[in-house]
């Protein structure tokens, strides 16, 4: 079974600082999907950022940017210029690929909560 | 476009008492649905999922059932709560098909307190 690791159970930043937060998961599949969501003190989880493991470049998204490490099976998160509402816990998870007539279920890690000092 | 909403936000019951938490999907037709749960420490736990209506898979052993009678319905439930079930749940959905991208779309989370 996959699993996906997150060693970072609190992180902290400066605003304005660039901070990286690491995952690493475990699967013996070549296609896939990983994903890094968003948990602030809302509760409701927000898709950071998407990357789908046959693309060998790093997925981007403003400020959000993902180093995919296939071979080593890491991917890490980094957040640029942190602002304040940054903070929030944040997931990372694996997707097995789309097959007709499955249902593909994200495995998620335990979270990093991230703090952003003003 | 699509939306999911579920509910109650919130909900203190005691012992014993059943449950039913309700999650709806719009601006979709088919979807997968899910129903995590999440402890504080532990991430997101999957419990139960669901291809299609009717079709409902459990990921774990435990106190809670869940029913999907309508498409883009899904309906977590219990007879009698245990103290152990108190937590945040999270209904999600995601495409079907080949060409989706992936993702879940979550709702925004009920919060449970058993007593």
């Amino acid at each position: 079974a996959q699993t996906v690791t997150q060693s970072q159970p609190e992180m902290s930043v400066q605003e304005a600082e660039t901070v990286t937060l690491s995952c690493t998961y475990d699967t013996s599949e070549s296609d896939y999907y990983l994903f890094w969501y968003k948990q602030p003190p809302s509760r409701q989880m927000i898709l950071v950022i998407r990357q789908e493991a046959y693309k060998q470049q790093n997925a981007t998204e403003n400020r959000f940017s993902v180093n995919f490490q296939k071979a080593a099976k890491s991917f890490s998160l980094k957040i640029s210029d942190s602002q304040l509402g940054d903070a929030a816990m944040y997931f990372c998870a694996y997707r097995s690929p789309v097959r007709r007539g499955g249902s593909e279920k994200l495995v998620f890690g335990k979270g990093t909560k991230l703090t952003v000092n003003p | 476009s699509q939306t999911i909403h579920q509910w109650p936000a919130t909900l203190v019951q005691p012992v014993g008492s059943p449950l039913s938490l309700e999650c709806t999907v719009e601006g979709t037709s088919n979807p997968n649905l899910y129903w995590y749960r999440q402890a504080a420490g532990r991430g997101l736990q999957l419990l139960f999922y669901s291809i299609g209506i009717d079709q409902i898979s459990s990921e774990v052993p435990q106190n809670l059932s869940a029913s999907r009678p309508q498409d883009r319905q899904f309906i977590l439930s219990s007879k009698k709560l245990l103290l152990s079930d108190s937590g945040f749940y999270l209904c999600a959905w995601s495409g079907t098909g080949l060409s989706t991208s992936g993702e879940l779309f979550f709702g925004e989370g009920s919060r449970l307190t058993v007593l």
